[in-house]
């Protein structure tokens, strides 16, 4: 069974960093992106990057360059998400997610990590 | 960025009923376009791939259609296990997948 399994919730104070993992299973971790989405509380959700872990070329959305660092070690089929300083308003639930694409077809999203809530208060 | 705008952001409906979100994009996508299912407390879920192709193991009651800028997502009779949010997602703009705001299914 292909699983992505995520690390447990956070809570942090403003200012600390926070690095939070994805762990892959049952499928060739080097051979598929694995993705970051971001939902805030209420909040619809948000493409964060992708990595692609077999030579860890690594893409921003515009919004959270500079903001995260997505990272992975392939030895350990496991994909990280970072911040070096948490704000209030990192405060939301993280979803890894790995991206599939068959032959030519158009790609799709799935499966999708269990969810890391990260709580941010000062 | 393709812009990816869903409606209704919310919509009523009973058991049994036939409903269908739309979503647009803001550039044309052709057929880059999935649709997945949020239920509250748990992560999305694949049930619509390249606009109109049914995940494995999805019922056969959801469908989508569509292709260039307008698509369509059908529940051609809704169970109770069916109330949830449905979030389309572009595809065309690799890596720069963008969602729509979403359309949260509620109980009539």
């Amino acid at each position: 069974e292909v699983q992505l399994v995520q690390s447990g919730a956070e809570v942090k104070k403003t200012g600390e960093s926070l690095k939070i993992s994805c762990k892959g299973s049952g499928y060739s971790f080097t051979s598929y992106w694995i993705g970051w989405v971001r939902q805030m509380p209420g909040k619809g959700l948000e493409w964060m990057g992708i990595i692609y872990p077999g030579d860890s070329d690594t893409r921003y959305s515009p919004s959270f360059q500079g903001q995260v660092t997505i990272s992975a070690d392939k030895s350990i089929s496991t994909a990280y998400l970072q911040w070096s300083s948490l704000k209030a308003s990192d405060t939301a639930m993280y979803y890894c997610v790995r991206r599939v694409v068959v032959g030519g077809t158009p790609c799709w999203l799935d499966p999708w990590g269990q969810g890391t809530p990260v709580t941010v208060s000062s | 960025d393709i812009q990816m705008t869903q409606s209704p952001s919310s919509l009523s409906a009973s058991v049994g009923d036939r409903v269908t979100i739309t979503c647009r994009a803001s550039q044309r996508i052709i057929n880059y376009l999935n649709w997945y299912q949020q239920k509250p407390g748990k992560a999305p879920k694949l049930l619509i791939y390249a606009a109109s192709r049914l995940q494995s193991g999805v019922p056969s009651r959801f469908s989508g259609s569509g292709s260039g800028t307008d698509f369509n997502f059908t529940i051609s009779s809704l169970q109770p296990e069916d109330f949830a949010t449905y979030y389309c997602q572009q595809s065309y703009s690799t890596p720069l997948y963008t969602f729509g705001q979403g359309t949260k299914l509620e109980i009539k």
